[in-house]
């Protein structure tokens, strides 16, 4: 798998504010996950959109994906504090390994 | 259902001595397991993988080693830990043909 470029490196915002994080990568795919991770703890699975797909709801989540411009955006809606984490993009993947990049850290301010 | 254990949460270390850091799965059989490092300030770096029992790929040559004895038994080791060892180690897994991976709680390991 290849590894995704997460946008910006971080993201502070006010509770119940939107917050959108981009990932951009490199070469064709076939899915592309978004994980988070909470501080000291293990990464968390949010949503996985194929590239047959151009948007993907989940709860308050919404996952973008533009093939053409191998790009995909994660929108958190309504935020709350305890949405504060570092968010991951991997772009493709498979049985060996998935590639993740800095991430996003997203600090919601009360 | 499907759980995944790691340990311990935290371990301090001093330079030269060995270590070894033991995930076990639940509720699965024959999964695919990985090792990730993830330093200070850096992304998550796959460190070995596992398709199999005894089958063990590395993906960063380092100080590190892997050994998968058991089917749901994935051990990362270290004869001489050096101080770059440092970091937040985390183990994964995923069922054959699925893209999810399910990660444990991590190590944070701290070599003095």
């Amino acid at each position: 798998s290849q590894q995704g470029e997460e946008d910006p490196q971080a993201l502070s915002i006010q509770e119940g504010e939107n917050a959108t994080m981009n990932c951009s990568y490199k070469t064709s795919i076939n899915n592309l996950q978004w994980y988070r991770q909470n501080s000291g703890r293990g990464l968390v699975h949010l949503i996985l959109i194929r590239s047959n797909e151009r948007e993907k709801h989940s709860g308050r989540l919404r996952v973008t994906l533009d093939t053409s411009k191998k790009s995909s955006s994660l929108l958190i809606t309504a935020s709350r504090a305890a949405d504060t984490a570092s968010y991951f993009c991997a772009p493709g993947g498979g049985a060996d390994g998935l590639t993740f990049g800095k991430g996003t850290h997203l600090i919601i301010q009360p | 259902s499907q759980t995944i254990h790691q340990w311990p949460a935290t371990l301090v270390q001093p330079v030269g001595s060995p270590l070894s850091l033991e995930c076990t799965v639940e509720g699965t059989s024959n999964p695919n397991l990985y090792w990730y490092r993830q330093a200070a300030g850096r992304g998550l770096q796959l460190l070995f993988y596992s398709v199999g029992i005894g089958q063990i790929s590395s993906e960063v040559p380092q100080n590190l080693s892997a050994s998968r004895p058991q089917d749901r038994q994935f051990i990362l080791s270290s004869k001489k830990l050096l101080l770059s060892d440092s970091g937040f180690y985390l183990c994964a897994w995923s069922v054959t043909g699925a893209m999810v991976y399910t990660f444990g709680s991590g190590t944070r390991l701290t070599v003095v």
